[in-house]
């Protein structure tokens, strides 16, 4: 049992390059989440997705797009990375009607923008 | 809107010492709360959690935290720490009819010998 699989750990891009950061859950949650964490800042919402077919912005969405592709997966995307969006990237899922759970989060991806 | 603070940036405690890791919440109803512990290099694994019930609420690793509504807060403890208990905590708090969750800026634990 896997639980959030996040892909990859670490990744340095150049300004204005591209990329997509990939999440999968094994568990069968409905609804999952992409935060970043800054040293200070704790953990900002980026986007989730209550459900299949859904997605909703969160805290700190500028800059950054999602895809729910089913069930199991939600990617980040970042269409022309900018030096402040060097973080750590946090994927986290829950199932429905399951508030007093908690998240599951993935091990994260570390990226760096120069 | 939902918020939450640690006021303690970094603790240091000595190994078998007691720990207190504060959090105080911002919501306008009753909040699920929850503490999770990050280990470097390390996702986020939760601790324990409170959304109803009695206030004292027991969690892994032998930590134990209490809702006092009174006073907004949800504060962790540990009667003895352990070398391993070394990482950051984040509280965090979620609304009952929704379940963004928002976290705290952390504290971190340092133990020394």
């Amino acid at each position: 049992n896997a639980g959030v699989t996040q892909t990859p750990k670490f990744q340095v891009l150049k300004t204005g390059q591209s990329m997509t950061l990939q999440c999968a859950q094994d568990m069968n949650h409905n609804s999952m989440y992409w935060y970043r964490q800054d040293p200070g800042m704790g953990l900002r919402l980026i986007y989730y997705s209550a459900s299949e077919g859904t997605t909703d912005k969160g805290e700190v969405p500028n800059g950054y797009n999602v895809s729910r592709l089913n069930k199991r997966e939600f990617s980040l995307r970042l269409e022309s990375a900018a030096p402040s969006q060097t973080s750590v990237y946090f994927c986290a899922s829950r199932k429905q009607g399951a508030r007093g759970d908690g998240y599951t989060f993935g091990s994260g991806t570390r990226l760096t923008v120069v | 809107a939902q918020s939450v603070t640690q006021p303690d940036i970094h603790i240091t405690v000595s190994e078998g010492a007691s720990l207190e890791l504060r959090c105080n919440y911002s919501y306008g109803a009753t909040p699920y709360l929850f503490w999770y512990v990050q280990s470097p290099g390390q996702g986020l694994q939760l601790l324990l959690k409170y959304f109803s019930g009695d206030t004292l609420v027991q969690g892994i690793k032998g930590f134990e935290a209490e809702f006092k509504r009174s006073q907004s807060s949800f504060n962790l403890r540990k009667p003895s720490v352990h070398w391993s208990d070394a990482a950051e905590y984040f509280c965090a708090v979620g609304p009952s009819n929704d379940y963004k969750l928002s976290f705290g800026a952390g504290t971190t634990v340092t133990v020394r010998a």
